[in-house]
């Protein structure tokens, strides 16, 4: 495709369930990041790839937040035991690695009743 | 971490006015973007500027890098300009984006 894609765009779940957000970059791109929008704010990091290793995940907030990428490209977020603050907009972005310009995706808007 | 703040935040333009957005940070940084989030919250790429001045239709921006600040221009401003303008940097030897506070910007008829 012709751009970073997220799937799904919406996702309601209960507190207590676990959920799993899929990013597809950009064909090419080596590098993979995870962020997180609060409402009124911008994105903060959380994580990003180079390839499928796993590079920086120091903005994961706690244990319940875990990321793969197997083979190097789609990438997928999961959090297990939602809890009501984990609702926020959640993106990808990719690029083709260092400090190269990073293209987002549309986001998975999550809410966690 | 770095800083990243950009003012004003908040702007309201009549349309065809021109406006120039701030962003200061206080670290030398490797990448510099500009974003528009528009109303339906996609995040849309303006400039990729680490340093020095580009244009794109009624666009444009310049960083001065060595005094650490980026400049948005937006120029005979239109409806669809609205939305929040966000400027975000890599710093230090990470990948990293950090977002600054952000412009949110409406322009009326």
């Amino acid at each position: 495709g012709a751009g970073v894609s997220q799937s799904p765009r919406y996702k309601v779940t209960k507190r207590g369930q676990d959920v799993a957000l899929r990013c597809d970059p950009i064909s090419g791109h080596v590098s993979l990041y995870w962020y997180r929008q609060a409402l009124g704010q911008g994105p903060e990091f959380l994580t990003y790839f180079n390839y499928e290793a796993q590079q920086d995940k120091s903005g994961l907030p706690n244990d319940r937040f875990s990321a793969e990428r197997p083979e190097g490209s789609i990438s997928t977020l999961t959090i297990q035991r939602t809890e009501q603050r984990d609702s926020a907009m959640y993106r990808c972005a990719s690029s083709f690695g260092g400090p190269a310009e990073q293209f987002f995706g549309p986001g998975t808007r999550l809410t966690v009743l | 971490g770095i800083q990243v703040e950009q003012s004003p935040p908040d702007l309201i333009l009549q349309e065809g006015a021109n406006s120039t957005l701030r962003c200061n940070f206080s670290d030398s940084v490797n990448n510099l973007q500009w974003f528009h989030q528009n109303p339906w919250g996609q995040l849309i790429n303006l400039f990729y500027i680490p340093s020095g001045t580009k244009q794109n239709g009624r666009l444009s921006a310049t960083t001065v890098a060595t005094e650490r600040y980026s400049l948005l221009y937006i120029s005979s401003s239109q409806t669809t300009d609205s939305g929040v303008y966000f400027c975000a940097v890599v710093t230090g030897g990470g990948n990293k984006l950090t977002f600054g506070t952000g412009t949110q910007l409406k322009v009326e008829l």
